[in-house]
């Protein structure tokens, strides 16, 4: 069973404009959720989590945006810009274990 | 900047060969994690740790693959043998709380021929 479903599986977004990802989840007991962004032969890196007692964060051009009861998050970009061409993974954490567990990856591309 | 360093960048094997990956976390980490991650798809849990202790091996394939962490700091990965399959990218992360920031170095690049 997929504990985090990722869409869409592939973004093409203009210079200048908003690229979101979306994630959705089932396991109420998850109570972290990072996304991660991944260049080319590199191990991802973490951009920016958000904890469920928030429903925003920002950070820079990045926001995450929490929705609880849809037991859904995204991932907004604003002014996109060609250096933010990578691969974004969603995740998800908590419960017994804690074991951090990825969705299956965004390919984003942002034409100059 | 602490960095997780893993070696080597690159590994090229014969099928049916053993091979060995090592992974140095964040200084202080107590939470160290194996993933493979197949081109194209996001990173699969392999192992975690907790200091010395195993707390999730799960989807590792027992039958071939081993990890070990004995004092709790560094981290070995192995493979014996390799089948063709198992080309990948081997990733190794940590972090200070479990499930959480968890940080991740450069990755081994496995090509099984």
């Amino acid at each position: 069973q997929q504990q985090v479903k990722q869409s869409p599986q592939s973004l093409i977004v203009q210079k200048g404009g908003i690229s979101i990802i979306n994630c959705a989840y089932e396991n109420t007991a998850f109570d972290y959720f990072p996304w991660y962004q991944q260049f080319p032969g590199k191990g991802p890196a973490l951009l920016i989590a958000i904890r469920p007692d928030v429903s925003e964060k920002k950070e820079g051009r990045f926001t995450i945006s929490f929705n609880k009861s849809a037991k859904q998050f995204s991932l907004h970009i604003m002014d996109s810009q060609p250096g933010d061409s990578a691969t974004y993974f969603c995740a998800v954490s908590g419960g017994s274990n804690y074991k951090l567990t990825f969705g299956k990856g965004t390919l984003l591309t942002v034409n100059p | 900047e602490a960095e997780v360093a893993q070696s080597p960048r690159y590994k090229i094997t014969e099928k049916s060969q053993a091979v060995a990956f090592w992974c140095d976390p964040i200084s202080g980490h107590a939470t160290l994690y194996w993933y493979r991650q197949i081109l194209g798809q996001g990173p699969e849990l392999l192992v975690q740790f907790q200091d010395e202790s195993v707390v999730d091996d799960s989807q590792l394939p027992k039958d071939r693959f081993s990890a070990e962490r004995l004092k709790g700091v560094d981290s070995t990965l192995k493979i014996q043998p390799a089948e063709l399959g198992d080309s990948a990218m081997y990733l190794c992360a940590s972090s200070s709380i479990p499930g959480t920031e968890a940080f991740f170095g450069q990755g081994t690049r496995l090509t099984v021929v």
